[in-house]
This record gives structure tokens, sequence and C-alpha cells, in this order.
């Protein structure tokens, strides 16, 4: 099955700094790849996602970028605010329906 | 926006107990789950479900756990005989809209399983 490596698990920045998490997956068959954030004792939420036939995906300070020959995915933070301190979740799957395979998350910590 | 919602947020239960974990999806989605996550560690899949039959579950679903649709809005989990290692935030998802080429699931705000 499906395994999903996170890196790094703590991540400690200055507000305004960029932030850069990066996932790598082990099956080729994997389609779809999204980034969730997790508050303490709250939901996961979607922030950004990218399916295998694009490589790159932006939404305003929040970007995320594929190589699906390198098997690895990054999200990518600008200009870090102290509300972006949260649990950092990248998670892999076959399809938009399929079982998601989640990484092991990483703390995000913005320092005002 | 469209929620999933989930009750109860906090369940305490006794070894042995049966729970019933319930959730409402996102009415126009064709696709349900439900996923756990023990405290500080990642979300892992329990079981996917779809036109009203288990589509894939893992290891962890095993005969204690069982998930039922029982009329067109509710969606359960129910685990037999609890253990303290069932101890978790379950979250329910949905994804799918009909209609739309839409991919993504959308969560719940899940249910704190206190077995003691």
């Amino acid at each position: 099955g499906e395994n999903v490596e996170q890196h790094p698990s703590t991540l400690s920045v200055q507000e305004g700094d960029s932030a850069v998490i990066k996932c790598t997956y082990s099956d080729s068959a994997s389609n779809y790849f999204p980034w969730y954030k997790q508050e303490l004792g709250k939901r996961p939420q979607l922030i950004i996602d990218i399916r295998s036939n694009v490589g790159e995906k932006k939404d305003q300070r929040i970007a995320v970028t594929l190589n699906k020959t390198a098997k690895h995915f990054s999200l990518h933070i600008t200009e870090t605010q102290p509300e972006d301190s949260a649990v950092y979740f990248c998670a892999a799957s076959y399809s938009g329906y399929s079982t998601l395979t989640f990484g092991k998350g990483t703390m995000l910590l913005v320092s005002p | 926006e469209p929620e999933v919602t989930q009750t109860p947020s906090h369940q305490v239960t006794q070894m042995g107990q049966e729970v019933i974990l319930r959730c409402v999806p996102i009415s126009n989605h064709l696709y349900f789950y439900w996923y756990r996550q023990i405290l500080g560690q990642k979300v892992e899949f329990l079981v996917s479900f779809y036109n009203n039959e288990i589509s894939e579950k893992s290891e962890i679903f095993d005969d204690q756990f069982s998930v039922e649709r029982p009329d067109g809005s509710n969606f359960t989990l129910k685990i037999r005989s609890t253990k303290l290692e069932d101890s978790a935030m379950y979250f329910c998802a949905s994804s799918g809209a009909t209609g739309t080429g839409n991919w993504g699931y959308t969560f719940g705000s899940g249910t704190r399983l206190t077995v003691v």
C-alpha cells in the first residue's frame, strides 16, 4: 500500500519568513495530493490540493509543487503569519474519492 | 459552506461497552469515510462507503467495527466492545459531489472517544 513520509516534524519560523514542508510517497499510481491544516483539537481542513497532471498550483500565499518522477511534493507558505501556526498534513491517494494516506504531520510555529 | 456534522463531540465509555458515532455527510456527496486520530499522531483510514456498501477497509477496521447508513442522511460507526486502545478522535468525511468534478474530502469536527 501507499506510504507517505513527511519532513520536518517541527518547523519554527519568524513572521514574514517562508516555510516549506516536504512529502514523499511510494505508490506511483497516486494521482491526488491534498494538504490539510489542523489546529489543536479541530478537524483537518483542506488548504490546497494538486492532481498529478499539474506540476504546481498556487493560492495566494500557499503553493504546492509536485514531482511525479521523484515522487515528492511540497507545500510552500510565503509571508507567514502567527495564524498559520498549526499542524500541517500531506496526503496521497489514487483519486479524490479514494483512501487518503496521511503523512505524520508538521507542527509549524510562526513567531511574531 | 456545507458541513459534515458529527455527534456527539465527546463520548466517554467503559471498556467493553458498545458505542455508536454519528455523522451527517454533505447531502450531495457520494463517498463516506471514517478516519481516526490517536492523540498526537497522524490521521488513519478506517473505512470507506459507497453505494450503500463498504468499498474499502483498513486492518484497523476489524470485526469489532461496523458502519451503516440507516437512512438517506446519517452515517454511523459502531464499535461493539470498546478497548482502551480505541480511544481517539474519530473523523467522518465525505467527498464526491454529484454533478461536479470536485475532488477533496470535507471532514467533520470529530468525536473524541475516551475508553476508561
